[in-house]
């Protein structure tokens, strides 16, 4: 398996302008998460599917991200309109939830830059 | 509201010599706790796991202490090389939901 993909790398764009980023997540998983790295924050827990369905999106910070998981093996995360404060590292993960440790594992991550 | 915290932004050792990096939590549903490393421009790769029912748990050079008493865990990294040196994050599981809530890491530099 090649692991979680996640696409763009690297994303720059105009405070304004729409921003999609896209994940593919390990075949079988059925939870994915979507983050965002800060210096300040850390890892912050943006929103988590399990089984496609949204369960916990109290991370989003504000009505302008959106994120959509629309069958197993693809989600987008939607900033509209970005900002330059959004500038980040967001990265993707998947899990298998059931009995066990049931760690995530993660993709690259895209790095945003809204100038 | 920060539920898993790493106060410490960074740690700088010897080689050969100890690494221990902590980790508090203010939450009693966590029923799994996670320790990532991750290297620059890369994603986070996990590397150590405790059940919420163990005190300790050993792979190698890498041994995590859980204390539930104290909300607190520990990451102990014997003997410490330069290859050592990335950003830990510590990880928590909540029992009822499968979320995993992070940390905000601690930056290992490990000085040959």
């Amino acid at each position: 398996d090649a692991g979680v993909i996640q696409s763009p790398r690297h994303e720059v764009t105009e405070m304004g302008q729409e921003v999609t980023l896209r994940c593919k997540p390990i075949s079988g998983h059925n939870s994915l998460f979507w983050y965002r790295q800060t210096m300040m924050r850390g890892l912050e827990l943006l929103i988590y599917f399990n089984n496609n369905v949204p369960i916990d999106d109290s991370g989003m910070p504000e009505d302008r991200f959106s994120a959509k998981m629309p069958n197993a093996s693809f989600s987008t995360l939607k900033i509209q309109p970005s900002e330059p404060r959004d500038s980040a590292v967001y990265f993707c993960a998947s899990s298998l939830r059931g009995a066990g440790s049931t760690e995530a594992f993660f993709g690259q991550g895209t790095r945003l830059t809204v100038v | 509201d920060q539920q898993v915290k790493q106060n410490s932004p960074s740690l700088s050792v010897q080689e050969g010599r100890i690494s221990i990096l902590n980790c508090d939590y203010t939450n009693s549903m966590f029923d799994y706790f996670l320790w990532y490393k991750k290297y620059p421009a890369e994603g986070p790769t996990f590397l150590i796991s405790i059940s919420s029912i163990k005190d300790k748990n050993e792979d190698g050079r890498f041994t995590v202490f859980l204390n539930k008493s104290a909300k607190h865990l520990s990451l102990h990294i014997v003997p410490s090389q330069p290859g050592d040196s990335a950003v830990y994050f510590c990880a928590a599981k909540e029992s009822n939901t499968g979320k995993l809530i992070f940390g905000q890491g601690t930056t290992l530099q490990v000085k040959p």
